[in-house]
């Protein structure tokens, strides 16, 4: 399985400012994806990132809110823009594709609390 | 899209009982089949997964079955332990592809 690790673990921050998430997989990935947990809820998928071209989004989700990066096959970036207390939640990456399977593995999530 | 319902909310059982929870899908095309463990303030771990090629699966005490014709799927944990007390998850797609969770099954197991 692949080791995934995310920065920051949690954070505190204020009404309208922005948060950047980092996601580091230990292997080449084929799939990344961002997905958002609400407290005793299930999770829903923010979007999928992809390499080298722009993140696919679910709907509700849109590109000015959550810019995604993924520069390479083993790192993603998403970025929590213009926070409002309606965006506290876990934020969770994930990856899939390790040598070809479908597995997807989480990584351990992103708690934020927007004052 | 895809759909999957997962029943029921919550799952209280006598330790050493067996414990099952039921997903449905909606998309024929969805042929990849993961079931999620998540305890408190945790990430969501794989504990087991079925492709549609498949109509059972087991990993020592947990099993999960798989009807295509009816678009339904099944965990099945026998023997329980108070260690199996979390939040269980399924989740369907097609392959390596986007995963859509069902509601999840918080599942209590007493002692």
């Amino acid at each position: 399985s692949a080791v995934i690790s995310q920065k920051p673990s949690r954070d505190i921050c204020q009404r309208g400012t922005s948060l950047t998430i980092q996601c580091q997989v230990d292997s080449q990935v084929t799939m990344m994806f961002w997905y958002r947990q609400q407290p005793g809820q299930s999770l829903t998928l923010i979007a999928t990132a992809n390499q080298g071209s722009e993140a696919t989004y679910e709907s509700g989700f849109v590109i000015d809110k959550f810019p995604i990066s993924r520069p390479n096959l083993t790192f993603s970036t998403l970025t929590v823009s213009n926070m409002s207390p309606e965006d506290s939640s876990i934020y969770l990456c994930s990856a899939a594709g390790l040598d070809g399977y479908n597995e997807q593995f989480f990584g351990p999530g992103t708690r934020l609390t927007v004052l | 899209g895809e759909n999957v319902e997962q029943h029921p909310s919550t799952l209280s059982v006598q330790e050493g009982d067996s414990a099952v929870i039921k997903c449905t899908y909606s998309d024929s095309a969805s042929n990849y089949f993961p079931w999620y463990k998540q305890e408190l303030g945790k990430r969501p771990q794989l504990i087991i997964d079925i492709r549609s090629n498949v109509g059972e699966k087991k990993d020592q005490r947990i099993a999960v079955t798989l009807n295509k014709t009816a678009k339904h799927f099944s965990l099945h944990i026998t023997e329980t332990q108070p260690e199996d007390s979390a939040v269980y998850f399924c989740a369907a797609s097609q392959g390596a592809q986007k995963l859509v969770f069902g509601q999840g099954t918080r599942l209590t197991i007493n002692p």
